[in-house]
């Protein structure tokens, strides 16, 4: 199996409300990672965790908090975001995070609303 | 900080044409990789190429890596209407960090 899943598939939420993205994989794969891609232009990483701690947080404001339960599963959880946070949001994993050699594998996307 | 720049932004081909699409970068890399992304969708990876390689074929894909140049160019031949997508190269970021950065991406239409 080498896929990566992200639920849901869209998701609107107003700027009071609390809401979380979900990302799984089942490729025994030991980083994931959380990006953010606004239309037409290229997804730039937000956080990535390796061996399931945070290794990686690019400055990301705190109404993103990301968490990784397990090995198998990332979150990130959205609170008090503002309409300029839509965008498309990209889970993907990696067997390490070995940049010079590993693949990332990148699920569909959670497209994201906040009015 | 932004590692790779595309060209071109957008190209438009029709079917059965080879479409080259280029990808400069800044500083030293270890390797560099091709992702494509359907319209909305998640992105695929393509190849990787490292830097002590100069040439790498996979089916009709042919990526070429010029380091003195500090560039990388992606060939796809007998361009098909399902290869309409955008085209990322991604490098190791500068200073050893573990992280890809994406170039700004080229857009690729296949005309029927």
């Amino acid at each position: 199996d080498t896929e990566v899943t992200q639920t849901p598939k869209h998701l609107v939420m107003g700027m009071t409300n609390k809401k979380s993205l979900k990302c799984e994989q089942h490729m025994g794969h030991r980083a994931m990672y959380w990006y953010k891609q606004k239309a037409k232009k290229p997804p730039e990483l937000m956080f990535v965790y390796s061996y399931e701690k945070l290794s990686i947080n690019e400055s990301v404001p705190s109404r993103f908090s990301p968490e990784c339960p397990n090995s198998s599963l990332l979150n990130l959880h959205l609170h008090a975001l503002q309409p300029e946070d839509s965008a498309l949001y990209l889970c993907a994993s990696s067997q390490h995070s070995r940049i010079s050699t590993d693949t990332q594998y990148f699920g569909p996307g959670t497209r994201l609303t906040v009015l | 900080s932004q590692q790779g720049e595309e060209d071109p932004q957008a190209l438009s081909i029709q079917e059965g044409e080879n479409a080259t699409m280029n990808c400069s970068y800044k500083t030293s890399i270890n390797n560099l990789q091709w992702y494509r992304q359907n319209s909305g969708r998640g992105l695929v990876h393509l190849i990787l190429i490292r830097s002590n390689e100069r040439e790498k074929h996979s089916g009709r894909l042919r990526v070429t890596l010029d380091t003195s140049k500090k560039s990388s160019s992606l060939l796809i031949t007998a361009s098909r209407a399902a290869d309409t997508a955008s085209y990322f190269c991604a490098t190791d970021a500068p200073q050893g960090a573990q992280k890809l950065v994406f170039g700004q991406g080229t857009r690729l239409t296949i005309n029927p």
